[in-house]
């Protein structure tokens, strides 16, 4: 299974465009790569997901470069309510979850 | 988008008994269902998953006994902690997907306390 690597922890003001990359060097070929966000007390809610290049829907755009060892969740003008943790997982059968970026906005 | 449920959200129980909680996807059929535990300040950690119909296939260091999985029709599927100590109180996950290999989407969760 592919392992990632994303910052623990990331702060960013209120408005602000907010940028995680996660790394995941062994990408196997046919995964696509999945993100979520998880509040306190709350199973993960589903994000984004994508294979190659970009991929943008209603609340956040994925940026995956051609080699896809790593992909970038950008996140518009984020407000309190984005304050969650942010997992990026490559999505074959089973999801392994790491550890996760803790976002906290800041007013 | 695909909406999956869990009951009870909350639980709480004596040391020795056992407790079911059950995880529905309401608007899709759930060929995989996955169960997930996870402890404060930690991430999700998967225990097993199960295919309608089938036994369910559990993570190393998981205890099938203990947790017994039954996925008996496309949108149901439970899992039952069986003698429960307090060391398994968690927050137990479940997520469920139309194919092995789709998006999976998750529950809201159960807290599950021993005492």
């Amino acid at each position: 299974l592919a392992k990632t690597t994303q910052p623990i922890s990331m702060d960013s003001y209120e408005g602000q465009e907010v940028n995680i990359t996660c790394s995941h060097n062994n990408i196997a070929t046919n995964d696509y790569i999945t993100w979520y966000q998880q509040f306190p007390s709350q199973g993960p809610r589903f994000i984004i997901q994508g294979y190659k290049t970009k991929v943008t829907n209603e609340v956040a755009s994925l940026f995956i470069p051609a080699d896809r060892k790593s992909s970038t969740l950008s996140l518009p003008r984020v407000s309190l309510s984005d304050t969650a943790v942010y997992y990026c997982l490559p999505k074959g059968e089973k999801l392994t979850f790491g550890t996760g970026t803790r976002l906290t906005i800041i007013p | 988008g695909a909406v999956v449920s869990q009951h009870p959200s909350w639980v709480i129980c004596k040391s020795g008994t056992s407790v079911k909680i059950e995880c529905r996807s309401l608007d899709f059929q759930a060929t995989t269902m996955f169960w997930y535990r996870q402890f404060p300040k930690q991430s999700l950690m998967l225990m097993a998953t199960s295919n309608e119909g089938s036994k369910a296939t559990y993570e190393q260091g998981v205890e099938k006994d203990k947790f017994l999985i039954n996925h008996a029709s496309l949108t149901l599927s439970t899992l039952t902690v069986t003698s429960a100590h307090p060391e398994d109180s968690s927050f137990y996950i479940c997520s469920a997907s139309a194919t092995s290999v789709s998006t999976q989407y998750f529950g809201p969760g159960t807290r599950l306390t021993v005492l």
